[in-house]
């Protein structure tokens, strides 16, 4: 019964550092989204799985930006080399995957870029 | 290509009064629209769809919204305001999750 968990909650990174931002999506949801979140913003798409296939990826702002869910459950979203525009709040979501089944977002991390 | 305007930025309203925050919506087709909510330091939380049929939908925790083709809005209203609401909100159009557009939202303060 638990939710979209994330994690880590906050991070710092040093500039041209790697992270890595985990999601663990309710159990049995075949779909999972992730966004971000500029302060002051809405969350922006950034890319879609369909189980472990990833179906849209076309909101990566870069190619240091990579998302991975290989076993169709748990997603990692990768960010190589940060820069300081990253700096915002990732936000992960799951859905059944039926169409127009409901978003059931994670807290979000927020990653800060110094 | 669809896009979604949320005018008013911040509101303040007192407790107990009546709320109305505004979405504006720009799709070629029917569109489908959410209402979500989101509280300091949490993920987003649906407050209400709409998919077609009766154009006011209800909500939870007393939200309500209506669906104006005419003038391509989805405003949301709460009749009577509770300090528990402060939160921002933020209005979304998609025709399938994938492509879930997000306004920019409104941070709803509310005096005591």
């Amino acid at each position: 019964g638990a939710g979209v968990s994330q994690s880590p909650r906050y991070k710092v990174a040093k500039r041209g550092q790697d992270v890595a931002l985990r999601c663990d999506p309710i159990s049995g949801h075949v779909s999972l989204f992730w966004y971000q979140q500029a302060l002051g913003q809405g969350p922006e798409f950034l890319t879609y799985f369909q189980n472990e296939a990833q179906l849209d990826k076309s909101g990566l702002p870069s190619d240091r930006f990579f998302a991975e869910r290989p076993e169709g459950s748990v997603s990692t979203l990768k960010i190589q080399r940060t820069q300081q525009e990253d700096s915002a709040v990732y936000l992960c979501a799951s859905s059944l995957g039926e169409v127009h089944s409901p978003l059931h977002f994670g807290n979000g991390t927020r990653l800060t870029v110094t | 290509a669809q896009s979604v305007t949320q005018p008013d930025i911040h509101i303040t309203v007192s407790e107990g009064a009546s709320l109305e925050l505004r979405c504006n919506y720009s799709y070629g087709a029917t569109p489908y629209l959410f209402w979500y909510v989101q509280s300091p330091g949490q993920g987003l939380q649906l407050l209400l769809k709409y998919f077609s049929g009766d154009t006011l939908v209800q909500g939870i925790k007393g939200f309500e919204a209506e669906f104006k083709r005419s003038q391509s809005s989805f405003n949301l209203r709460k009749p009577s305001v509770h300090w528990s609401d402060a939160a921002e909100y933020f209005c979304a159009v998609a025709p399938n999750n994938n492509d879930m557009r997000f306004g920019a939202g409104t941070r709803l303060t509310v005096k005591p």
